[in-house]
């Protein structure tokens, strides 16, 4: 149980391009889900809070106007990276909350973007 | 606010040796705790868990961990690490809001 998936596994755009990532809990519901991004050799950096039918709240630093989340259901929620340059190129990983305390996450197997 | 420090950016290790990868965590409130692996262009995979009760836990793989109030650590443990082992390990921390708070991470380098 407790599966996390993320599509696509990597992606290659262009510089201009939008890019959307999706993140699903495969066999339980998740009214939070978060957003990592992690860079070579280092750990990973939270980027955002999706909550399940409200906004994101995005951490101090990150550009809620070129990373957009979307959280419309208890099992998907996308990242979608807007005008991507070559410096947002990154492994993004995301994970899956369980709804009760003590809460635990569950992360997905990521998602490696490259742009060019 | 909580923090984690790893305290080891790289361990290297011979294959069948003990292994013990340091952790040290702030907190101003009760905690959890718990350590991930990481194999390379792959997710985070839960090692283990500290919640409540006995401060030994056991995870998968044969790695284990213990909570130290006092020391504010939670090192984790693996009494004969194999190949497969080598790997970039987390120590996290959380409360109840669910957020998790990552240390800089480990590298484990297992050596034949």
């Amino acid at each position: 149980g407790a599966v996390v998936s993320q599509h696509p596994s990597w992606v290659i755009c262009k510089s201009g391009t939008s890019v959307k990532i999706e993140c699903r809990s495969l066999d339980f519901q998740a009214t939070t889900m978060f957003w990592y991004r992690q860079f070579p050799k280092q750990s990973l950096m939270l980027m955002a809070t999706s909550n399940e039918g409200s906004k994101a709240t995005y951490e101090q630093g990150v550009e809620k106007d070129k990373f957009l989340i979307n959280h419309a259901s208890l099992t998907l929620s996308t990242l979608t990276v807007t005008s991507a340059h070559p410096e947002d190129s990154s492994f993004y990983i995301c994970s899956a909350q369980t709804t009760s305390v003590p809460y635990e996450q569950y992360f997905g197997p990521g998602t490696r973007l490259t742009v060019t | 606010a909580q923090s984690v420090t790893q305290l080891d950016s790289q361990v290297p290790v011979f294959e069948e040796a003990p292994v013990e990868l340091r952790c040290n965590y702030s907190s101003s409130v009760s905690v959890y705790l718990f350590w991930y692996v990481q194999y390379p262009n792959q997710g985070l995979q839960l090692l283990l868990k500290y919640l409540s009760g006995s401060t030994l836990v056991k995870g998968i793989n044969g790695f284990e961990a213990e909570f130290n109030k006092s020391q504010t650590s939670f090192h984790l443990r693996k009494p004969s690490v194999h190949i497969s082992d080598t790997a970039e390990y987390f120590c996290a921390v959380s409360s109840n809001t669910g957020k998790l708070i990552f240390g800089q991470g480990t590298t484990l380098q297992v050596k034949p």
